[in-house]
């Protein structure tokens, strides 16, 4: 069975203080990965897709690797505005263009 | 460009109510979905549709009816209500397999059902 694990579910930071969100998969054939971030009372939005392991996307303080197992969402001096949830998604050759999408890590980054 | 829009914003219904949420896409995207999203589960996805015509359950398909009218629009319907499907409602859409700009999500439908 596909499957998303993230982690932290939650995590608070200070602004400036790096540090990494971690996507666990277990998928057959992974076709993407997904993040994205949602705000409150929002629909998620789109941030970057990872194809293959070894592979990085950079957007501004966010920084998204992939690995065979896991990516890591990758946050450098964070700052308020990056508060926000985080969420990861796969999607598998055979399901076709679905996404199977993890809880989410929720970030809070005080001033 | 409105994106993927999504009617009602909020709705509260009685158990055994019908009711159909509205979705519509201005991309010319070929794909569109149903997502529904609860506090501790994540997004879940209801049902799908690929192309215009054709239409496949998700993980959480049961309760629900879906109609894919045309390229633009897919609708998801609550044929009789129950508490357990109180939840905020999401439909997005994709060009293809979504893999270069993702998909697009509305804004969400907030049901409560009584």
């Amino acid at each position: 069975e596909d499957q998303v694990t993230q982690s932290p579910e939650a995590l608070r930071l200070q602004e400036g203080e790096s540090s990494s969100l971690n996507c666990s998969y277990t998928v057959s054939g992974l076709r993407g990965l997904f993040w994205y971030r949602q705000d409150p009372g929002k629909g998620p939005e789109f941030l970057f897709t990872l194809y293959s392991a070894g592979e990085e996307k950079e957007k501004e303080r966010l920084k998204a690797t992939l690995t065979k197992k896991e990516s890591f969402l990758h946050i450098t001096a964070p700052k308020p505005e990056d508060s926000a949830t985080y969420l990861c998604a796969v999607q598998a050759w055979q399901a076709g263009t679905a996404l199977i999408f993890g809880k989410g890590t929720t970030l809070s980054v005080s001033s | 460009n409105a994106g993927v829009t999504q009617t009602p914003k909020f709705q509260v219904l009685k158990t055994g109510q019908s009711m159909t949420l509205q979705c519509a896409q201005d991309m010319n995207h070929n794909s569109m979905y149903w997502y529904r999203q609860d506090p501790g589960m994540g997004l879940r996805l209801i049902y799908y549709s690929a192309s215009e015509g054709t239409t496949d359950k998700g993980e959480v398909p049961n309760g629900y009816n879906v109609s894919r009218l045309n390229k633009r629009e897919f609708s998801l319907r609550l044929e009789s209500a129950a508490p357990s499907q109180t939840s905020v409602y999401f439909c997005a859409s994709s060009e293809d397999n979504g893999s270069i700009y993702g998909y697009t999500f509305g804004s969400g439908t907030r049901l409560t059902v009584v």
